[in-house]
C-alpha cells in the first residue's frame, strides 16, 4: 500500500487478556518503530527495528511487552495479560534505511483495556 | 541522552496572524530535528526537519522552522495562521553522533486558530 498500515484500529479488551497488534510499513522501508500515545501525552518509544539487525528494546515497558518482524516487512506487537495502564494509542513507523530520514506514521491502534 | 522540551501545552491565535510553536532540545552531538502535526484521531504528518544546512528550514504547509544552536531551539512558525492549522504539534529530536535511531518526541503543544 501507499502508507502505513495498522490493524486493528480499534481494540477493547478486559484486563487480563493477551492482544496483537499489527503494523505493515511502507514497501521498501527497512527501519520500523512502534510508539505509544496516552492520552493527552506525547510518545514514548517502544520498539525499533533494522533489517537484519537486533532490535532495539529500550523503550519496552515491561516484559508483557514484545515485537516481532517477520521477512523485514510486517510488524506484530504483542502485550501479554494486559493492565489498564496499557491503554493507549499505539503507533507504528517506517522509514527508509539510512541517514536521518523522517518516519512515516500509521494511524495507529486504540487499546482500550477494561 | 536526547530530549526535547516544548513549553507550551497550548498556544492560540488569531487566523491570519504569525504563530509560533517552541521547542528546545538537548543532544550531545549534532541533532536531527523534526517537526510533526496531528489532526484528531489521526497518525502523525511530517511537516519539516533540519538536518544540516541553512538553519531556516521551509516545510509543508506554509510552515517554517528555524535552527539556532546556541539556543538549542528549533521553533516552529508560519506568518499567517489558518484555522485549519488547528491540530497537536510534536517536536522531535535525534542525535546524529549515537547509534540511537530512534526520535525522541516533546509533549506536544496543541494549536488553536480562532477565526
Amino acid at each position: 500500500g501507499a502508507g502505513v498500515s495498522q490493524s486493528p484500529s480499534n481494540k477493547v479488551t478486559e484486563k487480563g487478556k493477551d492482544v496483537e497488534l499489527r503494523c505493515d510499513p511502507i514497501s521498501g522501508h527497512t527501519a520500523l518503530y512502534w510508539y505509544r500515545q496516552s492520552l493527552g501525552q506525547g510518545l514514548e518509544f517502544l520498539i525499533y527495528f533494522q533489517g537484519n539487525s537486533a532490535p532495539d528494546k529500550s523503550g519496552l515497558p515491561s516484559d508483557r511487552f514484545s515485537a516481532e518482524r517477520t521477512g523485514g516487512s510486517v510488524s506484530t506487537l504483542t502485550i501479554q495479560r494486559t493492565q489498564q495502564e496499557d491503554s493507549a494509542v499505539y503507533l507504528c513507523a517506517s522509514r527508509l534505511a539510512g541517514g536521518p530520514g523522517e518516519l512515516f506514521f500509521g494511524e495507529g491502534s486504540r487499546l482500550t483495556v477494561l | 541522552a536526547q530530549s526535547v522540551a516544548q513549553p507550551e501545552d497550548q498556544v492560540n491565535v488569531a487566523e491570519g496572524n504569525p504563530l509560533t510553536v517552541k521547542c528546545t532540545y538537548s543532544v550531545s552531538g549534532n541533532p536531527y530535528l523534526f517537526w510533526y502535526v496531528q489532526y484528531p484521531n489521526r497518525g502523525l504528518q511530517f511537516l519539516l526537519k533540519y538536518i544540516t544546512g541553512d538553519n531556516l528550514v521551509k516545510g509543508s504547509y506554509g510552515f517554517e522552522a528555524e535552527f539556532n544552536k546556541s539556543q538549542t531551539s528549533f521553533h516552529l512558525k508560519k506568518p499567517s495562521a489558518l484555522v485549519s492549522d488547528s491540530a497537536l504539534y510534536f517536536c522531535a529530536v535525534r542525535d546524529e553522533d549515537t547509534g540511537r535511531r530512534a526520535l525522541t518526541f516533546g509533549s506536544g503543544t496543541r494549536l488553536q486558530v480562532q477565526p
